[in-house]
This record gives C-alpha cells, structure tokens and sequence, in this order.
C-alpha cells in the first residue's frame, strides 16, 4: 500500500535558520513519483518539486534543496536561511506510476513558521 | 495563465442542502480530482476523473458524487450537506499518461454547513 508520512507536524523557527521538512513514503513500486507543494495562508496548493525513482540527485533551487535517499525511502526539503514568506503548510506527495488516473496521495502536511 | 477555477472561496450552507462546488481547467487535462483538507489529516481524495463521464471513487466518497460531462468541468455534489462536511474542498487537474507532472490546484472552498 501506498503511504506519505510527514512526523513533523509544526515547524517554528526564527528568520535565517536552516530548517529541514522530513518525508517519509512507502510503495511497492520500483517506478513512481515523489513531489512536494507549499499551501501558503492564501489557501492555493503551488508545486514545487517533483522527482521520478530513478534519479536520486539532489536537487537545488535557490535556497531550496531536496533530498531523495531510496535507501531510507525519505525525500526530505531542506530551506536554507529561512525567510518569513516561507510560512506555509508543505505537502509531500507519492504517486505510483501506472495508477490509473495519476492520483497523488499526499502526506499529513507541515506546517512551518517562521518568525522575524 | 493557466488555470484551475473553484467557482466560489466561501461557502455558507444549511444541513439538508443539495450543495454544488463547481471547478474548471483550461489546460486541456484529462485527470481531474477532488480533495478535501481537514487540519491533522492532509488532504484525502474524494472522487477523481480521468476521462469524460469516468468517474472513481478516492478514499472517502461517501456522502458526495460527482459529474464530468465536458472535459474541463468537474462537479462535486453533496447530496444532503452534514456539518461533518464542513471542510476546505481542492480540486486539481494533471495530464493523463503514464508520466506523472503532478497537479495543478484551484485556489479551494471553504464550505461550512450550519
């Protein structure tokens, strides 16, 4: 069965520290997809990042990065020099690959934040 | 700018109502769900659709159904609206095939039954 588990359920840090979102998935598949999306106060869900299973590069934007380790099936988003824009709830999300329909099933959701 | 509309953020209805949320995408995908968002729960899927007139059940369709007559329409009905209803209700939209590129989400509706 599929699952998406993000353990931290609130996240408050000061502007400028590092924080780091955990997610965790399980799949039987050996193809699928893995992405993240950040909900912020105005309620719209905006995509950030999407990875397939296999490329497990890291992956840096900015002061975002990702970390997709197959070993430990996590995809962990770190946010680098935090900024008070970044509060919001992020979803990390998994989608098998022949499912039909392309359904995404999301984790419980994190909400971060950040403080001046 | 491509989009997903929600015809309305707020919504305000009584215990018993037939209630319709309305969604439309322009960018010609195939797939189109609903989602509802309850804190402490993420977001569960409701019914999705990746054809015209296709419809599937998600995880909690009980207490809703949907209709897809046009492509980039996506109705979602609650039949007799209860207060356990009450929720924040996504739809989104992907393309269909076998890559996966993700959604892309409406703004939402807060719906509250009184």
């Amino acid at each position: 069965a599929q699952k998406v588990t993000q353990a931290q359920t609130e996240i408050s840090v000061v502007e400028k520290e590092d924080v780091t979102l955990d997610c965790v998935y399980e799949t039987r598949d050996t193809t699928y997809y893995l992405f993240w999306y950040k909900q912020p106060p105005s309620g719209e869900l905006v995509f950030l990042i999407r990875r397939n299973s296999f490329d497990e590069q890291n992956e840096i934007s900015g002061r975002y990065s990702w970390n997709f380790q197959k070993s430990t099936s996590s995809f962990n988003f770190t946010i680098t020099a935090s900024q008070v824009v970044d509060s919001a709830v992020y979803f990390c999300a998994l989608s098998e690959a022949y499912n039909q329909g392309g359904k995404l099933i999301f984790g419980q959701g994190t909400e971060l934040s950040v403080k001046p | 700018d491509v989009k997903v509309t929600q015809s309305s953020r707020y919504l305000v209805k009584r215990t018993g109502e037939k209630v319709f949320l309305e969604c439309v995408q322009d960018m010609d995908h195939e797939n189109m769900f609903w989602y509802r968002q309850d804190p402490g729960l993420g977001l569960r899927l409701i019914y999705f659709s990746y054809d015209v007139k296709m419809k599937e059940k998600g995880d909690i369709p009980e207490g809703y159904s949907v209709s897809r007559e046009k492509k980039e329409r996506f109705s979602l009905i609650l039949e007799s609206a209860s207060t356990n209803q009450t929720s924040m209700y996504l739809c989104a939209s992907s393309f269909g095939g076998q890559t996966n590129y993700g959604y892309t989400f409406g703004s939402g509706t807060r719906l509250t039954v009184v």
